[in-house]
């Protein structure tokens, strides 16, 4: 039973465009979620992380917007750019918890940034 | 400076024999991940170590999986009598502590035939 759900495998945006990752999850123990970003034949690479407490985080281009109520997340992108398709991961946590920290992960959204 | 290694960066098997995988973690770092990644499937969790504490091994799928770190150093992870469905890539992710981002190797990928 899948606890972290990315429910697009695809997602095909124009550059200059904002993409949109969306996840859900269903574990209200979840307090801490991350973004990760994969390219092929290459480990996951952190982009962008959110504690519970928090409803918006932002990094550059990079937002990543929580709402525990309906326990979905979405990562935006703005302005989209061609170096930007990879696969991308939501992951999910229950530090408080007393979990070790290992990450519960989603099967990813394949983004493609059109030129 | 140096990220996570992994060796080999591919493993082709035979069913039933064993199989050896290396992770090398960013120096510094207590906490060292396993992971695999089946096809189509997201990241699984498999165990976790954490400096000299005893490693949770609660995604660890049966018996024949083990795996090992001395210290805060290199990790071992063993399969033994490999079948198909272990066809995977294999993640390595190391971090300062627990609850920081993981820093991820560039995997092993492994065919069992």
């Amino acid at each position: 039973d899948q606890q972290v759900k990315q429910n697009s495998p695809s997602l095909s945006v124009q550059e200059g465009r904002i993409s949109i990752l969306n996840c859900d999850y269903t574990n209200s123990m979840f307090d801490y979620f991350l973004w990760y970003k994969k390219y092929p034949a290459e480990g996951p690479t952190f982009l962008i992380s959110i504690s519970s407490i928090k409803d918006k985080n932002e990094d550059g281009r990079f937002t990543v917007f929580l709402n525990k109520s309906a326990k979905h997340l979405s990562l935006h992108i703005v302005p989209s750019q061609p170096g930007d398709s990879a696969v991308y991961f939501c992951a999910a946590s229950d530090l408080a918890g007393g979990s070790q920290g290992n990450l519960i992960f989603g099967k990813g959204t394949k983004l493609s940034v059109k030129p | 400076g140096a990220g996570v290694s992994q060796s080999p960066s591919n493993k082709v098997t035979e069913k039933g024999k064993d199989v050896e995988l290396r992770c090398d973690p960013i120096s510094g770092h207590t906490a060292l991940y396993w992971y695999r990644q089946r096809l189509g499937q997201g990241l699984e969790f498999l165990i976790y170590f954490q400096g000299n504490s005893a490693p949770d091994k609660s995604g660890l799928p049966s018996d024949r999986f083990s795996a090992e770190r001395t210290g805060e150093s290199v990790s071992t992870l063993t399969i033994q009598r490999t079948q198909q469905e272990d066809s995977a890539v294999y993640l390595c992710a190391s971090s300062y502590y627990r609850g920081n981002e993981q820093f991820f190797g560039p995997g092993t990928r492994l065919t069992v035939l």
